[in-house]
């Protein structure tokens, strides 16, 4: 069974300031998809990015970006310039490819501080 | 115009009764999902229906009963409430079976409070 972990469960940061979220995953499947999903106050779950995990480049979306290390069976989230905006709870997950399940990590709590 | 809708978004009830949770999606996607959030925000699934046929059943107590009319609903009905299903539950929808690059589209969450 995959699993997924988030070692960071709060994080704060000043605004306009660059913070990276860490990911990390364990499967022996070799074709799979990974994803970062946000979840403000709102309740509402957002994809912020995803990455094929045949792709070496790593995904880019505006203010966020990844590092995907296969090998290591890591995916971090960086996120430039953070706004008040980006205050939320981050949660990485994984998708064996075939498979519609979707696996999450316990979560990030990122607060932008203004 | 809500890609994905659930209703109610609160639901307070007591233990014992049967509740439903309904789910629609406009986005003709084949693919639906049940997941519950529990009060430390893990989530996991609970059920997946492809086209009205249950995909996937994780280890749910048999009190939660999924239902697909088409494959733009999914419903869930819970029997019996316990005080443990407090939680919040998710519908979600997603495009390609098998295919999954691009992941889930969420509806906004059921909070159910069991008192």
């Amino acid at each position: 069974a995959q699993t997924v972990t988030q070692s960071q469960p709060e994080m704060s940061v000043q605004e306009a300031e660059t913070v990276t979220l860490s990911c990390t995953y364990d499967t022996s499947e070799n074709n799979y998809y990974l994803f970062w999903y946000k979840q403000p106050p709102s309740r509402q779950m957002i994809l912020v990015i995803r990455q094929e995990a045949y792709k070496q480049q790593n995904a880019t979306e505006n203010r966020f970006s990844v590092n995907f290390q296969k090998a290591a069976k890591s995916f971090s989230l960086k996120i430039s310039d953070s706004q008040l905006g980006d205050t939320a709870m981050y949660f990485c997950a994984f998708m064996k490819r075939g498979n519609e399940k979707l696996t999450f990590g316990t979560g990030t709590r990122l607060t932008i501080i203004p | 115009d809500t890609a994905v809708s659930q209703t109610p978004k609160y639901l307070v009830t007591q233990m014992g009764n049967d509740k439903s949770i309904k789910c629609e999606q406009n986005l003709g996607h084949d693919t639906m999902y049940w997941y519950k959030q529990d009060s430390k925000k893990f989530l996991k699934i609970m059920f997946s229906y492809n086209n009205k046929e249950l995909i996937i059943n994780e280890t749910v107590p048999n009190r939660f009963s999924p239902k697909s009319p088409d494959k733009a609903h999914l419903n869930l009905h819970i029997n019996s409430l316990e005080l443990g299903d407090s939680a919040v539950y998710f519908c979600a929808s997603s495009q390609d079976r098998g295919v999954g690059y691009y992941g889930y589209t969420f509806g906004s969450g059921t909070r159910l409070t069991v008192v």
